[in-house]
């Protein structure tokens, strides 16, 4: 089966930018998607396709994917943005997730 | 208004069957890919499994864990999406959401609130 692997927690600064991994064997040939979850509340979409943004989602949001690791950065963090957050991509029609990262901003 | 609004969870016993619903508006359901996704208390997401549309087949693929026990299906007739799940393990505890799937890895866009299942003796 094929596992993408997401780093437990990541911890910011206010108006700073916040770097969330996914690693996943050659997961730069495959797309990712990103999701945000806040307590109680079902995921959100934030990133599609690697590095394209819904609409709605701010312009703060931006995703990254090559190799074996793809990236979503959050530029300007702010207390809203804490959350969880889930990559997902791909593999022989079945979806996958990674573990989840939980953001705090402090 | 693009809605999702799932139904049927409840307290099951372990070996025993449920089915949930989701209903769907605001989109033309018929041409869409729909997806079951699921979240034990306190854990991630993992993907249960999905439908396509009745165009491409009404193919339907599941998740290793609950191949064989689920199964998914649609009326398009009512909007609606189903998953019967069989054979209830205690591990099939979780919140259920039902998903919009955008094919081209334009991911699962817009969720529902979920429903609730506790498998308990």
């Amino acid at each position: 089966s094929y596992d993408l692997t997401q780093p437990p927690s990541v911890s910011v600064s206010p108006g700073l930018t916040a770097t969330i991994t996914c690693s996943g064997n050659k997961l730069g040939d495959k797309y990712a998607c990103w999701y945000q979850q806040k307590p109680g509340q079902s995921p959100v979409l934030v990133i599609y396709q690697d590095n394209k943004r819904p609409s709605g989602i701010p312009e703060r949001f931006s995703g990254s994917n090559s190799g074996n690791t793809a990236t979503l950065t959050i530029s300007g963090t702010q207390a809203v943005d804490e959350a969880d957050y889930y990559c997902q991509a791909w593999d022989s029609n079945t979806a996958v997730f990674g573990g989840g990262t939980k953001l705090t901003v402090l | 208004e693009v809605q999702l609004v799932e139904s049927g969870g409840g307290l099951v016993k372990p070996g025993g069957s449920l089915r949930l619903s989701c209903a769907a508006s605001g989109f033309t359901f018929s041409n869409t890919w729909m997806t079951w996704v699921r979240q034990a208390p306190g854990k991630g997401l993992e993907w249960v499994g999905r439908i396509k549309t009745k165009t491409d087949g009404e193919t339907t693929d599941y998740a290793a864990p609950v191949k064989g026990r689920f199964t998914i299906s649609r009326d398009d007739s009512e909007k609606t999406l189903y998953l019967q799940i069989n054979s209830l393990k205690t591990e099939d505890a979780a919140m259920y959401y039902c998903t919009i799937e955008r094919s081209g890895g334009r991911g699962l866009d817009v969720w529902g609130q979920g429903t609730s299942v506790t498998v308990s003796s």
